[in-house]
C-alpha cells in the first residue's frame, strides 16, 4: 500500500540554521504531496504541496520540490526561525485520503 | 471565519466504558474525515462522510468503532467498550465542495484509556 518515510526526529537546530527535512514516498500512481505542520496544542495547518512532478510547493521560506525519479519531496528552508519550532508531516493523496507520514519534531533554539 | 473545532478536547475514560467525539466542521464544508493519531506517529485515515453519507469506513479498526453525521454538519465518533490501545488523538477535518486537496483539521481530542 501507499506509505511515507520521513527522518526521524528530533531535529534541533540554531536559529538562522538551514533546514532539511527528508522525506520519500511510495505509491501507486501519481499522487499530491504535501507538507503538514503541527504546532503545540494545534491542529495541523497546511504548509504547501504540490500536484504532479517537478512542482515546487513554497511558503512562509520553506520549499518541496516534487521529484517522481527519486519519488522524493524534501522540505528546506533557508533560515530558520524559533517560531518554526514544531511537528512537521509528510503526506501523499491518492484518492480521497491523506497518508501522513511518522513526523518530525524541529527545536530551533535561539 | 470559525476553524473545525472538536469537543471534549481531552477525555479520559476507564476500560469498557463508551465514548463520543464531537465534531464541528466548517461551515458549508462538505466532505468530512475522522483521523486517529497515536503517540509518536502520523494521523491515519478512519473514515469519511460526504455531506450525511458515510462513503468510506475502511480505516476504523474494529467494530467498536462507529461514526455518524446525520445532517451533514456536524459528525460524532463513537467508541464501544474502550481498550488501552484506543488512547490517542482523534483528529477531524473539514473539506469544501470543488476542493480535491486540502483538509482543514480541528485541534483534535486527546482521549487516555486507564
Amino acid at each position: 500500500g501507499d506509505s511515507v518515510t520521513q527522518m526521524e526526529g528530533p531535529v534541533t537546530l540554531s536559529e538562522e540554521a538551514f533546514l532539511t527535512i527528508n522525506c520519500t514516498y511510495t505509491a501507486t500512481g501519481y499522487p499530491s504531496l504535501f507538507w503538514y505542520v503541527q504546532y503545540p496544542g494545534e491542529g495541523l495547518q497546511l504548509l504547501l504541496k504540490a500536484t504532479k512532478a517537478d512542482d515546487k510547493g513554497s511558503n512562509k521560506g520553506f520549499e518541496a520540490t516534487y521529484r517522481k525519479e527519486t519519488t522524493s519531496f524534501h522540505l528546506e528552508k533557508g533560515s530558520v526561525q524559533v517560531s518554526d519550532s514544531a511537528v512537521y508531516f509528510c503526506a501523499l493523496l491518492y484518492g480521497q485520503n491523506f497518508v501522513f507520514g511518522p513526523g518530525t519534531r524541529l527545536s530551533v533554539l535561539p | 471565519g470559525a476553524g473545525v473545532s472538536q469537543s471534549p478536547r481531552y477525555k479520559v475514560a476507564k476500560r469498557g466504558q463508551d465514548v463520543a467525539l464531537r465534531c464541528d466542521p466548517i461551515s458549508g464544508h462538505v466532505s468530512l474525515f475522522w483521523y486517529q493519531q497515536a503517540l509518536g506517529q502520523g494521523p491515519e485515515f478512519l473514515t469519511y462522510f460526504q455531506n450525511e453519507a458515510q462513503l468510506d469506513k475502511s480505516g476504523l479498526p474494529s467494530d467498536r468503532f462507529f461514526a455518524e453525521r446525520p445532517e451533514g454538519s456536524v459528525s460524532t465518533l463513537k467508541i464501544q467498550r474502550t481498550q488501552q490501545e484506543d488512547s490517542a488523538v482523534y483528529l477531524c477535518a473539514s473539506r469544501p465542495s470543488g476542493s480535491y486537496n486540502e483538509q482543514f483539521f480541528g485541534p483534535g481530542t486527546r482521549l487516555t484509556v486507564l
